[in-house]
């Protein structure tokens, strides 16, 4: 079975500064990994997703991460924080031939950007 | 814009009555899942759908069931209602029969609240 595990439920980092949501996942096949990002009273949208090839994937809103199959993670960074960044993060695994049951997130990281 | 839409938005209902969550999917869309979103849980995925038929069953109960119409909207169902159940009830669409590959299209989900 798949899971999700996201360290830390709450981040918080000063505009400006370095952006670093951490994600490891648990797959015995190789994942499809994706991050998705969650406005207040809004739904999730899709920033970034990993299936094959290059294992630096580049996001929307200037978002990147890197996928370590040794390491089994998919940290998403930034190398910039902006107020509007502000959100709900999360991580999610599915892989191919898992059948059609959806994704698997994580508890989600809550981004908080001081002024 | 996810071109998802989900009604109502709010909900408001006491326990043990019966409440229908609608959603349509994004144009062309002919997958659509249900998850459910707490505080404790995160996000469970409960039920997809393709082309009207179910196509795989998550962390479902037995009190809740939803369908998938011709013209590719679905209805979850919530009966008998807890205090438990008060959360936020996402719709997400995607094109393809699996979501392995291609990324999930959220609704701004619809807010249960029982009392």
């Amino acid at each position: 079975a798949q899971s999700v595990t996201q360290l830390g439920s709450h981040v918080s980092v000063s505009e400006g500064a370095l952006v670093l949501l951490r994600c490891n996942y648990s797959s015995s096949v190789p994942p499809y990994l994706f991050w998705y990002v969650q406005y207040p009273n809004q739904g999730l949208q899709l920033l970034l997703k990993y299936t094959t090839g290059a294992t630096l994937v580049k996001g929307i809103n200037g978002f990147e991460a890197e996928f370590k199959k040794s390491e089994t993670s998919f940290h998403l960074t930034k190398p910039s924080a902006h107020m509007s960044d502000a959100a709900e993060y999360f991580c999610a695994v599915s892989y191919s031939g898992g059948g059609a049951d959806g994704l698997t997130f994580g508890k989600g990281t809550h981004l908080i950007i001081q002024p | 814009d996810s071109g998802v839409t989900q009604t109502p938005k709010h909900l408001i209902t006491a326990t043990g009555q019966r409440v229908t969550l609608r959603c349509s999917p994004r144009s062309g869309d002919l997958s659509v899942y249900w998850y459910q979103q707490s505080l404790d849980q995160g996000l469970q995925f409960l039920i997809q759908y393709y082309n009207g038929e179910e196509r795989a069953k998550g962390n479902i109960l037995e009190r809740f069931s939803a369908q998938q119409f011709p013209d590719l909207h679905s209805e979850l169902n919530l009966s008998s209602l807890e205090l438990g159940d008060s959360a936020l009830y996402f719709c997400a669409s995607t094109v393809r029969e699996d979501s392995y590959n291609s990324p999930l299209h959220f609704g701004n989900g619809t807010r249960l609240t029982v009392t």
